[in-house]
């Protein structure tokens, strides 16, 4: 089935490490995107990428860091520069939003929820 | 960006129509209407969106009013599996510019038997 492939589904971070939650999709999409949510929160944007090789901060990058080096692929790193890092993390991604077309959809993995031990 | 303005929550019974209102009275002439929808401990899911004229698909219905100020989001027949959070959102138009989807806290919808 096409979709996009987030694991591991919980994780726990001990203080000081860093951990790298993975996103995978076979959608072919260009685009793809990191939120985070709190609970009772909404979705805020983390990195979002539009193409390989090039990403972009969102609304709340301080404390992370993402790679593109592959179209399938948009792994993040919760670095230890992220003091408040439990959250229930969620990838994403489009067709390519540079054509001007204002009406593609997301699609969304099924989640991560990293935890402070 | 134009922000929306969603009910914390709401509630229905099974299998009543489910009116989920939106206001967005700052939208632009550009801005297209989103609707996703969260089942608890899952990522976000399409549902509809919309321009100026309503819409229909499997899932629900939107109803854009004429000055575009606000949006109904139609459940038809409401059901246990439709209990989620429904969020409303506006879809800015992109051109080479950086773009994200801006979830609010969305409308916590509760169906009971």
């Amino acid at each position: 089935d096409g979709g996009i492939t987030q694991s591991p589904k919980y994780l726990f971070r001990k203080e000081g490490q860093n951990v790298t939650l993975s996103c995978e999709q076979n959608l072919n999409h260009d685009a793809m995107y990191w939120y985070r949510q709190d609970p009772g929160q909404g979705l805020r944007l983390i990195y979002y990428s539009q193409i390989v090789n090039d990403f972009q901060k969102g609304d709340i990058a301080e404390g992370y860091s993402v790679s593109r080096e592959k179209k399938e692929s948009f792994p993040l790193t919760v670095t230890s520069a992220q003091k408040n890092p439990t959250a229930f993390y969620l990838c994403a991604s489009s067709l390519d939003l540079r054509q001007g077309k204002n009406n593609e959809k997301l699609f969304f993995g099924s989640g991560t929820q990293l935890s402070v031990l | 960006d134009a922000k929306t303005t969603q009910p914390n929550s709401m509630e229905s019974n099974e299998e009543e129509p489910v009116h989920l209102p939106c206001n967005h009275s700052t939208i632009s002439g550009t801005d297209y209407i989103h609707w996703y929808r969260q089942l608890p401990s899952q990522g976000p899911e399409y549902v509809i969106h919309g321009l100026t004229s309503n819409v229909n698909n499997r899932m629900a219905s939107l109803a854009i009013a004429e000055d575009r100020k606000s949006s109904t989001l139609i459940l038809h027949r409401a059901t246990l599996r439709d209990a989620a959070v429904y969020y409303c959102i506006l879809r800015p138009f992109i051109g080479n510019s950086g773009y994200a989807l801006n979830f609010g806290k969305g409308t916590s919808l509760l169906v009971t038997p």
